[in-house]
């Protein structure tokens, strides 16, 4: 089955610090990724994809995302946290079923709290 | 970016009376819309994938009678929640894709669905 798992329920980090949030994935073919963010009462907001190409990837606010192949993983990360990324941050993989076209799988979500 | 809009952005109901919620692509036109259901403190679930001009394909679990998805247009997809309940409270978040954009999905800002 294809499916996206992030590791950590929550993540903390100071203002000012590098963040990571952990995403990793279980797909067959080539992967599809992406991340978004939601904030409280909001819909999701693209930050970045994977299609092809190179590995590290950039996206909107600063964040960047390395993808890993060996190790199926796609951690989002900044190298300087803003109190403003506090929000909901979600790792989907794009798949492909038989009768169903094509459509997102979405992982738990980790909530990332930057303390001032 | 394409912009994804959702009318109502909150309603309030008795049990027992029908909620219709809105999806409109306002920027360009969607093939595919995808309605997702998502639980406080839980990721999004997928509930159906609505084409254009034909019957939405729901996914396991999800009762197609009492979900009802009309997606009569390339910029208007409608999901009625039919005889609500309090269980079915929840956050209603819809997406589209773009013709030729396949591998990106762009999102609604979500209805709040309180059934009391």
């Amino acid at each position: 089955a294809q499916s996206v798992a992030q590791p950590e329920d929550q993540v903390n980090v100071a203002e000012g610090n590098p963040l990571t949030v952990k995403c990793t994935y279980s797909v067959s073919g080539n992967p599809y990724l992406f991340w978004y963010v939601q904030y409280p009462n909001r819909g999701l907001q693209f930050l970045l994809k994977y299609i092809t190409g190179d590995n590290l990837v950039k996206g909107s606010y600063g964040f960047e995302a390395e993808f890993n192949k060996s190790q199926t993983s796609f951690h989002l990360k900044k190298p300087s946290a803003l109190v403003s990324d506090s929000a909901l941050y979600f790792c989907a993989v794009r798949v492909t079923r038989d009768n169903y076209g094509q459509n997102f799988v979405f992982g738990p979500g980790t909530r990332l709290s930057v303390l001032p | 970016g394409a912009v994804v809009s959702q009318h109502p952005s909150r309603v309030i109901c008795k049990s027992g009376t029908s909620v219709k919620i809105e999806c409109r692509s306002l920027d360009f036109q969607a093939t595919t819309m995808f309605w997702y259901r998502q639980f406080p403190k839980q990721s999004l679930m997928l509930m159906a994938t609505s084409n254009e001009g034909s019957k939405a394909t729901y996914e396991q679990g999800v009762e197609k009678d009492k979900f009802l998805i009309n997606h009569a247009s390339l910029t208007l997809s409608t999901l009625t929640v039919t005889s609500a309940h309090p269980e079915d409270s929840s956050f209603y978040i819809c997406s589209a894709s773009a013709i030729g954009q396949r591998n990106e999905q762009f999102f609604g800002p979500g209805t709040r669905l309180t059934v009391l």
